[in-house]
Formats: C-alpha cells, sequence, structure tokens
C-alpha cells in the first residue's frame, strides 16, 4: 500500500515569514509529486509539480524534490493571509495519472 | 481559462436512494476522474475514465457505483442506493493526458445521505 505522509499541522507562521511544508512518500519509485491547496469546502488548486531531484521556483513558491530521502517539500515566501489553507501533497500512482493524496497540512498565516 | 463543472453543487438524499453526480469535463481532456473526499479525510480515489471506458477502479468502488459518458460531453457518476458513509465531497478531475502536469478539479459535490 503506498503512502504519502503529512504532518496534520496546524502550522502557524506569521505574516511576511517563510512556511515550510513537507511531506514524505513510501514508494520509491514514485516519479511524479504534486502540492495541491485546499480552501475549507473548495476543490483542490494546483500549486506546483515537481519531477526532477532539487528545487523549482514559481514565484513566491518552491517546491524542494529528494528522491534518496523521499521527501518532498513547499516553501511559501513572503507568507500572506490569504495562504492560510490546508496543503496537500499528492504523487503519482501505478498508473492513467492516478494521484495518492497525504491529509495534508493546514497553514495558518497570522497577520 | 477552461473549466470542469460539476451539478448539483450539494445533494442530499436519503439512504438507499439513487443519486447522479454530473461532471462536464474540458473539451480536449482525455482522462477524466472521481476522487471522493469525506469530512475531515484524505482525499480517496474511486475511479478513471479513458477511451469511454474505466481503466482504473480502487476498492471503495463497488458495485453500488458506476460512471457513464451518455453523451460524450457529460461524465456521471451514479450511486445505486446510497448509505450513510457515503457522505463526502465528490470531485471530478481530468486532466489532458500528455504528460501529467496536474489535475483540473471540478468545484466539487456535497452530497449528503440521511
Amino acid at each position: 500500500q503506498k503512502e504519502v505522509e503529512q504532518n496534520s499541522g496546524p502550522l502557524s507562521v506569521p505574516e511576511g515569514a517563510i512556511a515550510s511544508l513537507n511531506c514524505t512518500y513510501s514508494d520509491r519509485g514514485s516519479q511524479s509529486f504534486f502540492w495541491y491547496r485546499q480552501y475549507s469546502g473548495k476543490s483542490p488548486e494546483l500549486i506546483m509539480f515537481i519531477y526532477s531531484n532539487g528545487d523549482k521556483e514559481d514565484g513566491r513558491f518552491t517546491a524542494q524534490l529528494n528522491k534518496a530521502s523521499q521527501y518532498v517539500s513547499l516553501l511559501i515566501r513572503d507568507s500572506q493571509p490569504s495562504d492560510s489553507a490546508t496543503y496537500l501533497c499528492a504523487v503519482e500512482g501505478d498508473s492513467n495519472y492516478q494521484l495518492i493524496w497525504g491529509a495534508g497540512t493546514k497553514l495558518i498565516i497570522k497577520p | 481559462e477552461p473549466e470542469v463543472t460539476q451539478t448539483p453543487s450539494h445533494q442530499v438524499t436519503q439512504m438507499g436512494q439513487e443519486v447522479i453526480l454530473r461532471c462536464v469535463p474540458i473539451s480536449n481532456h482525455l482522462y477524466f476522474y472521481w476522487y471522493r473526499q469525506i469530512l475531515g479525510q484524505k482525499v480517496e480515489f474511486l475511479v478513471s475514465f479513458y477511451n469511454n471506458e474505466i481503466s482504473e477502479k480502487s476498492e471503495i468502488f463497488d458495485d453500488q457505483f458506476s460512471v457513464e459518458r451518455p453523451d460524450g460531453s457529460n461524465f456521471t457518476l451514479k450511486i445505486r442506493s446510497t448509505k450513510l458513509e457515503d457522505s463526502a465531497m465528490y470531485f471530478c478531475a481530468t486532466i489532458t493526458g500528455r504528460g501529467n502536469y496536474g489535475y483540473t478539479f471540478g468545484s466539487g459535490t456535497r452530497l449528503t445521505v440521511v
């Protein structure tokens, strides 16, 4: 059974600081990794995907992948109150682009 | 930006009744999915659909569930005899199928079984 693990939080970060979210996965053969943001009662919204080891930056967001250690992280710079949400880590499963999801980390940005 | 449309946004049904949840995928997307999320829990895969047939399904997707694309546009999820534990948010998602660059999700249907 493939697993994706995240700390459920809540993670509380002051406005303007860097928020760091982490995720580990069980299948060493996994190739594709995704971060989604989900506001309460809403559908997940794609933030970033990453396939290669290292960092990938998009605006205030940086995804980091370390396949040897089987973790993927998301950094949010200059955190804003609107970043307060649950952040879901997802890893591509065996076939047909199916995703295996973590339970999500609740992030709270305090003004 | 293209959207995945889901209807209804909220459905309340009595236990044992049939429900049909509807999704209109993005027109040039090839893979369609249903996921569900019970309140406070993980997103769970139900089924994937490609080329007008089921390509994969989870253990959750038992004989009470079915999917179809009746008119080439709508993609539906039917639950034949709802149970209390079917209460959840149901999300439709689609991707192009030309590489996985992340799903486009619909806004979801909140199903409440009473």
